[in-house]
């Protein structure tokens, strides 16, 4: 098992310029969250999903949109970069417990982003 | 949302000593309390977890302990070796809760 990729690994953007980050997940896990990291501030939500078709807002979900149409992938898109949107990204999964919750959070490697 | 504090943000140790990192958080329905550690350049990876049914569990030379009264848990790692050296995480949840929320981190450094 691969378990969580991330494509690109690092992308360098000008202001105005749109991207897709494209997570996948070869474990079938109901979870996919979408994380950045910046320094000083552990990892805060951008957008999450419980299941194929659904998705939810986290913490800082201003300047970008998801989207999961396959169970295994989960798209995070930046319509119009800027500037505070360089931050490391990650991407989780994580299984359906009985009883609709869930616990461990298996993390890609991250994606690097700089808007100039 | 939840608020969660984690302390020190920076903890420095010689190997072979022990290191603990304590997590305080603000919902009192939270019942899920991991641990996650992140090498540079890498994704955080689950090291151990415990659920409110318990108040300690060990795992070799790592524990973690929770005091739910207090509303923290601690993380301890005895016998600390340089591969130690890392950023800690911790992510206290609530059962039925979709959202994690990550404390700001403790970055360790054991010294050889």
């Amino acid at each position: 098992n691969a378990g969580v990729t991330q494509t690109p690994k690092f992308r360098v953007l000008k202001t105005g310029q749109s991207m897709t980050l494209l997570c996948a997940q070869d474990m079938n896990h109901e979870y996919m969250y979408w994380y950045r990291q910046d320094p000083g501030m552990g990892l805060r939500l951008i957008h999450y999903s419980v299941g194929e078709g659904t998705t939810a807002k986290g913490e800082v979900p201003d300047g970008y949109n998801v989207s999961r149409l396959k169970k295994q992938n989960f798209l995070l898109g930046l319509e119009s970069a800027a500037p505070s949107q360089t931050s490391v990204y990650f991407c989780a999964s994580s299984y359906k417990l009985a009883g609709g919750s869930q616990e461990t959070q298996y993390f890609g490697p991250g994606t690097r982003l700089l808007v100039l | 949302g939840e608020n969660v504090e984690q302390h020190p943000s920076t903890l420095s140790v010689q190997e072979g000593d022990s290191a603990v990192i304590k997590c305080t958080y603000s919902d009192s329905a939270s019942n899920y309390f991991p641990w996650y550690k992140q090498e540079l350049g890498k994704g955080p990876q689950l090291i151990i977890d415990i659920r409110s049914n318990v108040g300690e569990k060990k795992d070799q030379r790592i524990a973690v302990t929770l005091n739910k009264t207090a509303k923290h848990f601690s993380l301890h790692i005895t016998e600390t070796q340089p591969e130690d050296s890392a950023v800690y995480f911790c992510a206290p949840k609530g059962y039925n809760f979709n959202k994690f929320y990550f404390g700001s981190g403790t970055k360790l450094n054991v010294k050889p």
